[in-house]
């Protein structure tokens, strides 16, 4: 199994300032053949399902803004959202798609401070 | 994007059997993508449980594999999830999504509690 394990488990950031999240997989979700991560991002506000973010460690999906970037390879990948807004504040959480059973991290919940 | 709506008993009863369906609207269940479950608790976050392929072959999460079946009706544009032997510990919301190598659309979530 691919573990996926996210930090911090909790963050707060003033708005329009830099927010980071962490997540590590167990093994690497790099693939040789395609020379593509298989690792996506997710947001999740309160009372609704998860949101994609972002697919393939980087790619951001249609609307989704710009201020949010996905970065990293192997085995440690990185959320950044640039300028914090109110609208941000959510749980986010990583997900490894290399190989079943499908992990996500345990979360990471983002707060204004 | 498809829609997924979640449906099914909202109370089980311990050692009971859960079923819900996800009934997907805007789109063809047997387009070239699989369907899938995943909960969430606050204990254990996001699991996914399982998923089938418009095929019908299916995949479970190891941990759950003797308890699950999902199955697919293509003439009524939906999929089911079967969980038996329920205990407190499967007490979570209950997420039906498409799912094509990431989780690109989802239900709102059912929430499923286990009591007596």
């Amino acid at each position: 199994d691919i573990v996926m394990t996210q930090s911090p488990d909790s963050l707060a950031v003033s708005l329009g300032e830099r927010a980071t999240i962490s997540c590590k997989s167990s093994l690497s979700v790099l693939s040789s053949s395609n020379n593509k991560n298989y690792l996506a991002w997710y947001q999740q506000k309160p009372g609704q399902p998860p949101k994609l973010l972002i697919s393939w460690a980087s790619t951001r999906e249609f609307g989704v803004p710009g201020r949010f970037s996905g970065s990293g390879s192997g085995t440690d990948f990185t959320l950044t959202i640039s300028s914090l807004q109110a609208e941000d504040v959510a749980l986010y959480y990583c997900q490894q798609y290399y190989t079943t059973p499908w992990f996500f991290g345990q979360g990471t919940r983002l707060e204004i401070k | 994007q498809v829609h997924l709506q979640e449906s099914g008993p909202r109370l089980v009863k311990p050692s009971g059997t859960l079923s819900l369906t996800c009934a997907v609207s805007g789109g063809s269940i047997t387009s070239d993508n699989w369907w899938s479950w995943v909960r969430q608790s606050p204990a254990k976050g996001l699991e996914w449980i399982g998923e089938i392929s418009h095929g019908g072959s299916t995949n479970y999460n190891p941990s759950l594999k003797n308890r699950v079946t999902i199955s697919i009706d293509k003439s009524k544009n939906q999929f089911s999830l079967k969980l038996t032997s329920m205990t407190a510990a499967d007490t979570a919301v209950y997420y039906c999504a498409n799912f094509s190598g990431t989780f690109n659309s989802w239900g709102q979530g059912t929430l499923v509690t286990v009591s007596s």
